[in-house]
């Protein structure tokens, strides 16, 4: 069974500090995803990983920072958290073989809450 | 922009109605397109999805059924049940980039 699993669960930040999302997946999956998840917007993607190492821009990557050090860790960092940044983060991980190659498979989120 | 559309925002059917949820988009480099399905306090899921070589994709009862030339397609619930209500994602993704990208949803409500 596919596994992607965040850290935390709940948490709740002041505007300005630091926050960094955690996501570990036990898939070795290449690829994996940050998506926010916010009413009448769906999900967003905000930085996503081809493996070890590498980051990319999503569409919407303003005040975020990725980093990938290894194939199971993916974080999201918020060097200076706004209160819009209030959001349910996603994380994912997908490029397996065969026909599940391009199957997302999610986390169960981090809710957010900027104060 | 979001460069997939859904409609409705929301959705309520009774129990054994067909439920029919619609999915837009605008690049055509978009190739594959999953639909997710998402219950509440968890990560969506990935229900059915279709490629853009073939129009229609079955699977139980869900139905996927693709229009290339309008960029369009929609997903049908057949014999919808309670245990349906959920949020429904539509994405899309290309060869060249696969970060999928996902529609606004859609948020089914069945009544028995």
């Amino acid at each position: 069974e596919a596994a992607v699993t965040q850290s935390p669960r709940n948490k709740v930040a002041v505007t300005g500090g630091k926050v960094t999302l955690s996501c570990n997946q036990t898939n070795n999956h290449n690829n994996m995803y940050w998506y926010r998840q916010d009413t009448g917007h769906g999900l967003r993607l905000i930085h996503y990983s081809y493996g070890a190492g590498s980051t990319e821009k999503g569409d919407i990557p303003d005040g975020y920072k990725a980093s990938r050090p290894s194939q199971e860790n993916f974080s999201l960092i918020l060097e200076l958290a706004t209160p819009s940044q209030t959001s349910v983060y996603f994380c994912a991980s997908g490029g397996g073989l065969g026909a599940s190659a391009e199957t997302l498979y999610f986390g169960s989120g981090t809710r957010l809450t900027v104060l | 922009q979001q460069q997939v559309r859904q409609s409705p925002q929301s959705l309520t059917v009774w129990e054994g109605e067909t439920a029919i949820l619609n999915c837009s988009y605008e690049d055509s480099t978009f190739n594959y397109f999953p639909w997710y399905q998402q219950f509440p306090g968890e990560g969506p899921a990935l229900l059915i999805s279709i490629r853009s070589v073939s129009d229609k994709k079955e699977d139980g009862r869900f139905t996927i059924f693709f229009n290339k030339r309008e960029k369009k397609l929609s997903l049908h619930i057949t014999d919808s049940q309670p245990g349906d209500s959920a949020t429904y994602f539509c994405a899309a993704s290309a060869n060249n980039n696969n970060a999928p990208r996902f529609g606004a949803g859609t948020k089914l409500s069945v009544k028995p």
